[in-house]
């Protein structure tokens, strides 16, 4: 199976402050279709996961341009620029290029 | 509004059955693919089981942690899927959640999840 390695673990940011998390891949995320299944997800405290970015640097509807995802074949970033109090929460990647789909064990976002 | 419901957890013990249940509305679910994710205690998430349309033959695909002893199925006129969990384990303990795929292949929208605690 694709193991998805997150980093770091957890992160202090201030308010107003820049994130950027790591998700790197066992194994290259290019399907045979040419498109990358690298998603990110948001899980906020009590919450279900909220899909934030769609293929790798998509932002879903709704979701502010503050958050911004890049990389390819197995290093892509999450960037959260300006974080604000509703943006803490736990924050992981999926990738569904490959089966069976796996996810990052996450990313926990923490005001300093 | 799209919106899941998920029901039928609860605390089972180990070697027997239940069956999740996951309603749905506000979008077209006789074309989507369904699919179930479980997020274990320790906050992992594990993707499942999915379930396509019925123009692809309702084809459906598992983790193999669950193969063979897991079921997933849907009743389009119901707009629901389901979960049929069989022979459960104390480690199939999760709070689990049914979501469907976007155009983009990405799990958009989740329902609140419903938790399954397996101890004798």
């Amino acid at each position: 199976d694709v193991v998805l390695t997150q980093t770091p673990v957890s992160l202090l940011i201030s308010l107003g402050g820049q994130a950027s998390i790591s998700c790197r891949s066992s194994q290259g995320l290019i399907h045979s279709n040419g498109n990358t299944y690298l998603h990110w997800y948001l899980q906020k405290p009590g919450q279900s996961p909220q899909l934030l970015i769609y293929q790798v640097s998509n932002r879903f509807s709704g979701i502010p341009d503050r958050f911004s995802g890049s990389g390819s074949g197995t290093d892509f970033t999450l960037k959260i620029s300006r974080v604000e109090p509703e943006d803490l929460g736990v924050y992981y990647c999926l990738q569904r290029t490959h089966n069976p789909n796996t996810f990052g064990a996450g990313t926990k976002l923490e005001l300093k | 509004e799209v919106q899941f419901v998920e029901t039928g957890g609860g605390l089972v013990q180990p070697g027997k059955s239940l069956k999740l249940t996951c309603a749905t509305s506000g979008f077209t679910f006789s074309t989507a693919w369904m699919h179930w994710v479980r997020q274990f205690p320790d906050k992992r998430l594990e993707w499942i089981a999915r379930i396509k349309d019925k123009s692809n033959n309702y084809a459906t695909d598992y983790v193999e942690s669950v193969k063979g002893r897991f079921t997933i199925s849907r009743d389009d006129s119901k707009s629901s899927v389901y979960l049929q969990m069989n022979s459960l384990k104390e480690e199939d303990t999760a709070t689990y959640y049914c979501t469907t795929q976007n155009w983009e292949g990405a799990f958009d929208y989740w329902g609140q999840g419903v938790m399954v605690t397996v101890s004798s």
